[in-house]
């Protein structure tokens, strides 16, 4: 089936840093999408994609859609410790009855 | 209060025995979702429904059964659980724009000793 690559699992940051988080795949998407879980709650979409090439920001948050389709990566500018959570990368790859593959995440920790 | 509710919030429970967790919404949604989370392993989906007749297995649907009982409500049993189905469960919707954006539950812990 399709999968979704993520890595590396964890992730370790100072408080004020930069971090990006790639997603690939070696199957097309037609919508990608970025999901946080902050520890004890669900999943809550953070960012989505529709367009090879998009380039979309939500306040320090930055993402694109590869242009080939295959991948997408994420930026979170000037960390804050809120940011702490699982990051999953997710992708739709068919029509209006497809169902969403999601990667299987990176946990971002913050050091204030 | 939450759109998209599931109970118990955490249960722990022998080898063996039957589990029910429920998940109910507000959001008026016609499609529902259960996802198991494992450490490392991601969100792998278990059971879906589309509407209230509609029920499709996951990647993962050995050892559960779901039920549609209404729009608002999609249970996920497991009839005689097992130590490796001790995980997260996760209850999500979908709304009618298929855009790819799912509304999740706050999530079931489930242990299984």
């Amino acid at each position: 089936g399709q999968q979704l690559n993520q890595s590396p699992q964890s992730m370790f940051i100072q408080e004020g840093e930069d971090v990006s988080m790639n997603c690939t795949s070696s199957s097309i998407f037609n919508t990608w999408l970025w999901y946080k879980q902050d520890p004890g709650e669900g999943p809550v979409l953070l960012i989505a994609l529709y367009k090879a090439g998009e380039l979309t920001s939500n306040g320090r948050l930055t993402a694109q859609f590869g242009i080939t389709r295959k991948d997408s990566f994420l930026n979170i500018s000037a960390s804050i410790p809120s940011d702490v959570g699982i990051y999953f990368c997710a992708g739709l790859s068919g029509g209006a009855n497809s169902k969403l593959t999601f990667g299987k995440g990176i946990t971002l920790s913050v050091r204030p | 209060d939450a759109d998209v509710t599931q109970t118990p919030r955490n249960r722990i429970t022998k080898t063996g025995k039957r589990i029910m967790l429920e998940c109910s919404q507000t959001k008026g949604h016609d499609r529902m979702y259960w996802y198991r989370q494992d450490p490392g392993l991601g969100l792998r989906l278990i059971y879906y429904s589309f509407d209230v007749k509609d029920i499709n297995k996951g990647e993962i649907s050995d050892g559960y059964s779901v039920s549609r009982q209404a729009q608002a409500k999609f249970s996920l049993s497991l009839e005689s659980a097992i130590p490796n189905q001790t995980a997260l469960y996760f209850c999500a919707t979908q709304g009618g724009s298929y855009t790819g954006e799912l509304f999740f539950g706050e999530g079931s812990r489930l242990t299984v000793l």
